[in-house]
């Protein structure tokens, strides 16, 4: 079936690192890929989106990376802050936007 | 201020005992989700709604039921709470077209 999956459950990074979270998934005919960003004790937070037809897109202080060859997904984060700390979720949607298939999740630890 | 309201945060509750877990946003979003959060399983998709008397399955329905009569509020009814219900349940509404989805901070529940 198809899924989202996570490369690594943890990533520990020093402060003012940039950190790169991967994702893989398995479902070619999504549409668009995701990321979120859950802190402790709160709801996931939309970070970016990148459609199927697009290979990167920048926001502030983050790069989504897509490389559909090898099914392949990145966040990367420039100049990690202790305010980025939190588990970070890719996911995936189909055409319409109602049914969001998410990751596992990565937890992100910034190291002062 | 924009937001997404779930009742209660908290609750333990025994098996079978009826209970509804209220949501509520104020952003006029026609769409609006139910997900469970489990360790290692990541967020999964109970149930969705698309506008008001419109839902729809999402990847595990089973035990749950929603409604959406008005266009602010969508509750998530357990007629028949067991154990395996015990989780963490998000709610999440957005515009009908977009990935970005605004959750609610949480409802944790154990059924014992």
């Amino acid at each position: 079936g198809e899924s989202v999956g996570l490369h690594l459950p943890t990533l520990s990074v020093q402060e003012g690192d940039n950190s790169i979270i991967n994702c893989a998934y398995s479902n070619s005919a999504s549409d668009y890929f995701i990321w979120y960003k859950q802190e402790s004790g709160k709801g996931p937070q939309f970070i970016i989106d990148i459609r199927s037809n697009m290979d990167k897109r920048q926001g502030q202080r983050v790069t989504v990376l897509l490389n559909k060859t090898v099914k392949h997904l990145s966040l990367q984060i420039a100049a990690t802050q202790p305010g980025d700390s939190a588990v970070y979720f890719c996911a995936e949607s189909g055409q319409g936007a109602q049914k969001l298939v998410f990751g596992q999740g990565t937890r992100l630890t910034i190291n002062p | 201020e924009a937001q997404v309201t779930q009742n209660p945060r908290y609750l333990i509750t025994v098996t079978g005992k009826k209970l509804t877990v209220t949501c509520s946003q104020n952003m006029n979003h026609e769409y609006m989700s139910w997900y469970r959060q489990d360790p290692g399983l990541g967020l999964r998709q109970i149930y969705y709604s698309m506008n008001v008397e419109v839902t729809d399955k999402g990847d595990v329905p089973e035990g749950y039921k929603v409604s959406r009569k008005e266009k602010r509020n969508f509750p998530l009814i357990l007629e028949s709470p067991s154990p395996n219900q015990t989780s963490l349940y998000f709610c999440a509404s957005g515009v009908r077209s977009s990935r970005e989805q605004y959750f609610g901070p949480g409802t944790r529940l154990t059924v014992t």
